[in-house]
């Protein structure tokens, strides 16, 4: 079956950029969704498709795929951007929405 | 704007079942794929299931085949996801969301149903 293979933590002191990868075979040729989720509170989506944001979201937030990786930016990281980051795909293979297991970003 | 909002925590013995309730405002529901998602404490988001109202068709992840029914009533845009026999390790956040086509991300989600099995 299909995996998404995230770091368990990245950390950044702020102003600095963060990237969190999403790997996974051929990962490229799929679409990617990226979540924020902060302590007690349910997801948000931050990046679609790859590289679309929701409206609200800051530009800030970006997201690239290519190849086996997929990779959600955050520029001028905050204190506020602290959170974990889950990245998503549609597993064709058992027709349902398949997510990495998470990256606890720290600001520093 | 689309919102979800669900029930309240439960408390369940273990062996019991529990069913909560997602109830959607801002959109036409039968327009749309709700999907029911859980996280354990500490843990990673764990898929359950969807149903699709307007065509009352539902697809379950393998691993809860058997024991998650989700339903769907039209009438109060509400959503339903039930989970029998419970056991400790179903204690969790139960989240329901919004699957949004064609790429499928999961978009609004509800505010989260904590599930707590104990004796």
């Amino acid at each position: 079956s299909y995996v998404l293979t995230q770091p368990p933590s990245v950390s950044v002191a702020p102003g600095q950029t963060a990237r969190i990868t999403c790997g996974g075979n051929n990962i490229g040729s799929k679409s990617v969704h990226w979540y924020q989720q902060k302590p007690g509170q349910a997801p948000v989506l931050v990046v679609y498709d790859d590289t679309d944001r929701p409206s609200g979201i800051p530009e800030r937030f970006s997201g690239s795929n290519s190849g086996n990786m997929a990779t959600l930016t955050i520029n001028r990281v905050d204190a506020g951007d602290e959170a974990d980051y889950y990245c998503q795909v549609w597993d064709n293979s058992s027709d349902h929405p398949l997510f990495g297991g998470g990256t606890k970003l720290t600001v520093l | 704007q689309v919102q979800l909002v669900q029930s309240g925590a439960e408390v369940k013995k273990p062996g019991s079942s529990v069913k909560v309730s997602c109830k959607a405002s801002g959109g036409t529901f039968s327009n749309y794929i709700i999907g029911w998602v859980r996280q354990a404490p500490g843990q990673g988001l764990e898929w359950m299931g969807r149903i699709i109202p307007i065509l009352n068709i539902t697809h379950y992840a393998q691993r809860f085949q058997g024991r998650v029914t989700i339903t769907a009533d039209k009438s109060t845009s509400t959503a339903y996801m039930a989970l029998s026999s419970l056991r400790s390790e179903d204690t969790a956040v139960y989240y329901c969301a919004r699957i949004v086509s064609p790429a499928d991300w999961l978009d609004p989600w509800g505010q989260g149903t904590l599930v707590t099995v104990s004796s």
